[in-house]
């Protein structure tokens, strides 16, 4: 179901700055907007990022998110050991009439 | 403060039934929606659907209508997921997760349970 392309894996090790992608396409990204969610493994999502850009309260400054056209990034910066987790993007498919999640991406912190 | 609170693993054979439940508390049930996400084992997450938990209105996502059932018992603010005839395909941890409309689209999700695990196996 995942339509949301991203990349697999990153990495960087402690203060370093890492960036994710997320590409879809006109009938989702190209249109609403896009929410990103960290996993910890072994615990459940939690929201990063809404509206493209937003920090819900509680969130570090160190995350920050963008979107142009038809794709989507995560910044990560001044990276720590907490950040080791799987992050997915996520936004609304017109043609699916419901929310599609991105393939995720495992960022490692070396 | 808010929570949702999934009931525990399960293990079922093929061709069972399962009924996890998701309790809320701290805030008006009724007021915010619950979805529904799909996890596989090493796999991403998949939205299944949300209810509306003011009307009882389910909604359904491609790929998970006919053997999946959403229902509510708003006296006790808890949210059910179904899953009928089990396959092993079903094996997956299955989140309920909290729509926040103040955070934009219906797919803002700002409050998840801790997730239940079913396993379907012979």
């Amino acid at each position: 179901q995942s339509v949301l392309t991203q990349p697999p894996s990153a990495s960087g090790t402690p203060g370093q700055r890492v960036t994710i992608s997320c590409s879809g396409s006109s009938s989702d990204i190209g249109r609403n907007y896009v929410y990103w969610y960290q996993q910890v493994p072994g615990t459940a999502p939690k929201l990063l990022i809404y509206t493209n850009d937003q920090r819900p309260s509680g969130v570090p400054d160190r995350f920050s998110g963008s979107k142009s056209g038809t794709s989507a990034s995560l910044a990560i910066s001044g990276l720590r050991s907490e950040d080791d987790a799987d992050y997915y993007c996520a936004s609304w498919d017109d043609s699916l009439s419901g929310p599609v999640f991105g393939t995720g991406t495992k960022v490692t912190v070396l | 403060q808010v929570q949702l609170v999934q009931s525990g693993s399960e293990l079922k054979k093929p061709g069972a039934s399962v009924k996890i439940s998701c309790k809320a508390s701290g805030y008006t049930f009724t007021s915010y929606g619950v979805n529904w996400v799909r996890q596989a084992p090493g796999q991403g997450l998949e939205w299944m659907g949300w209810i509306n938990t003011n009307t009882g209105n389910p909604m359904y996502a491609q790929g998970f209508t006919g053997r999946f059932v959403f229902s509510l018992d708003t006296a006790v603010s808890t949210a059910y997921l179904q899953i009928n005839s089990l396959k092993g395909e079903d094996t997956a941890v299955y989140y309920c997760a909290r729509t926040n409309p103040s955070y934009g689209d219906p797919i803002a999700f700002d409050f998840w349970g801790q997730g239940t695990l079913v396993i379907v196996s012979s």
